[in-house]
């Protein structure tokens, strides 16, 4: 069966400070990955998708970057966090359209301080 | 526009009672719709999604859904709901021709009162 892992589950970090989360995935090959955050109290917003190695697509301009190194590899990072990155951050893995469920990571909730 | 309204940001049922949450949506292609259920501080689970055919969709953990095309509704509803179904519920709709992605909803909290 497909798994999702995140890490790190909780992360705290000063304002101007690097950032990487990484997101893999077990069990499926060549799913489409996205990340979402999750402010406190309101919906998900799309971050980024990939349907491929090195394929990134964005959604939201923002300091945030995505990379996919390998196939079941999704990393988000950013050079220099802003107070308004903090939130809950959820990496899903889906199939090839827009009709395929999403199947979410536990998440990493970042605050940055 | 592609847009997805939850109405109702929380709701407080009893333990017991019946639950109905809305979602209605607007979205020009035929909808795929699911409804996510989200435990405080997890990721998202999929509760169900409707494709085609009938539109009283099942689920787990007793959920149900009722896609109205003529309403452009897709209401969650439990006959009776137990303390453990206090989270947030999202309701998502995407197409074929979607690129890959779902439109969602803001969410709504669902409180429990014993």
């Amino acid at each position: 069966s497909q798994t999702i892992h995140q890490w790190p589950a909780t992360l705290v970090q000063p304002v101007g400070s690097p950032l990487s989360l990484e997101c893999t995935v077990e069990g499926t090959s060549n799913p489409n990955l996205y990340w979402y955050r999750q402010a406190a109290g309101r919906g998900l917003q799309l971050l980024f998708y990939s349907v491929g190695i090195g394929q990134i697509s964005s959604e939201v301009p923002q300091n945030l970057s995505a990379s996919r190194p390998q196939d079941r590899q999704f990393i988000l990072s950013s050079k220099k966090l802003l107070l308004s990155d903090s939130g809950f951050y959820l990496c899903a893995w889906g199939g090839v359209t827009g009709t395929d469920t999403q199947y979410f990571g536990p998440g990493t909730r970042l605050t940055v301080l | 526009a592609q847009s997805v309204t939850q109405p109702d940001i929380h709701i407080t049922v009893s333990e017991g009672a019946s639950l109905e949450l809305r979602c209605n949506y607007s979205y020009g292609a035929t909808p795929y719709l699911f409804w996510y259920v989200q435990s405080p501080g997890q990721g998202l689970q999929l509760l169900l999604k409707y494709f085609s055919g009938d539109t009283l969709v099942q689920g787990i953990k007793g959920f149900e859904a009722e896609f109205k095309r003529s309403q452009s509704s897709f209401n969650l509803r439990k006959p009776s709901v137990h303390w453990s179904d206090a989270a947030e519920y999202f309701c998502a709709v995407g197409a074929a021709d979607s690129n890959y992605q779902l439109i969602w909803g803001a969410g709504t909290k669902l409180i429990i009162k014993p």
